[in-house]
């Protein structure tokens, strides 16, 4: 099993800062990987996949790198509907598993 | 525009099996996969399992192979998730998804609570 790493657990930032959120394979996944954003009492939403391609109703601001087993989340000025947990999963191989989430919060 | 609208809460005893639905709207249903996830209180995105919508084969998660059976009824648009002899651990919202990758459309999740 492919197992997903986060960090940070919580970011604490300020309306306008640049975000930089981790996700780390336990062994190569190619550009199988998927990010998704949740707001409390919410489903997930698809953010991001292919590991650098933004999902339809997201905008710019929000931008995924990296292959292999270092990828990255970036946000290059948040917003205040940003503040939010956000999920990495790699579709790689079966079992689909997740990171356990970083918390964007207000600082 | 594409739905899941899964089914309404639930409250099940241990021992017990709850089965919840994921009906599709706004797309061809067998086009695409199901996917089932759950959420327990507080916590992260677990995986369960894959249901081709075409063909009807699936792929469990290790975890709870053996406990969960996941079907699909075309001419409804809907997949089901059937979960047996359920644990307190069980208690969670499940969630149906869309595709066979990443998930792109997701139910609103259903809530199962398992207490005695």
């Amino acid at each position: 099993e492919t197992v997903m790493t986060q960090s940070p657990v919580t970011l604490a930032m300020s309306p306008g800062e640049r975000a930089s959120l981790s996700c780390r394979a336990s062994h190569s996944i190619s550009s199988n990987l998927a990010w998704y954003q949740q707001k409390p009492g919410q489903a997930p939403r698809l953010l991001i996949y292919g590991a650098s391609t933004r999902a339809t109703g997201f905008p710019a601001r929000f931008s995924g790198s990296g292959s292999g087993t270092e990828f990255t989340l970036t946000i290059s000025s948040l917003q205040s509907e940003d503040f939010a947990v956000y999920y990495c999963q790699q579709y790689n191989d079966w079992p689909f598993t997740f990171g356990p989430g970083t918390k964007v919060d207000l600082k | 525009q594409v739905q899941l609208v899964q089914s309404g809460a639930e409250v099940k005893k241990p021992g017990a099996s709850v089965k919840v639905s994921c009906k599709a709207f706004g797309y061809t249903f067998n086009t695409y996969g199901i996917n089932w996830l759950r959420q327990a209180p507080g916590q992260g995105l677990e995986w369960m399992g894959w249901i081709s919508t075409k063909h009807g084969n699936t792929n469990y998660a290790q975890k709870i192979k053996g406990r969960v059976i996941m079907t699909t009824d075309t001419s409804t648009s809907t997949a089901y998730m059937d979960l047996r002899s359920l644990r307190s651990d069980d208690t969670a919202v499940y969630y149906c998804a869309r595709d066979d990758f990443y998930f792109d459309h997701w139910g609103q999740g259903t809530l199962v609570t398992v207490s005695s």
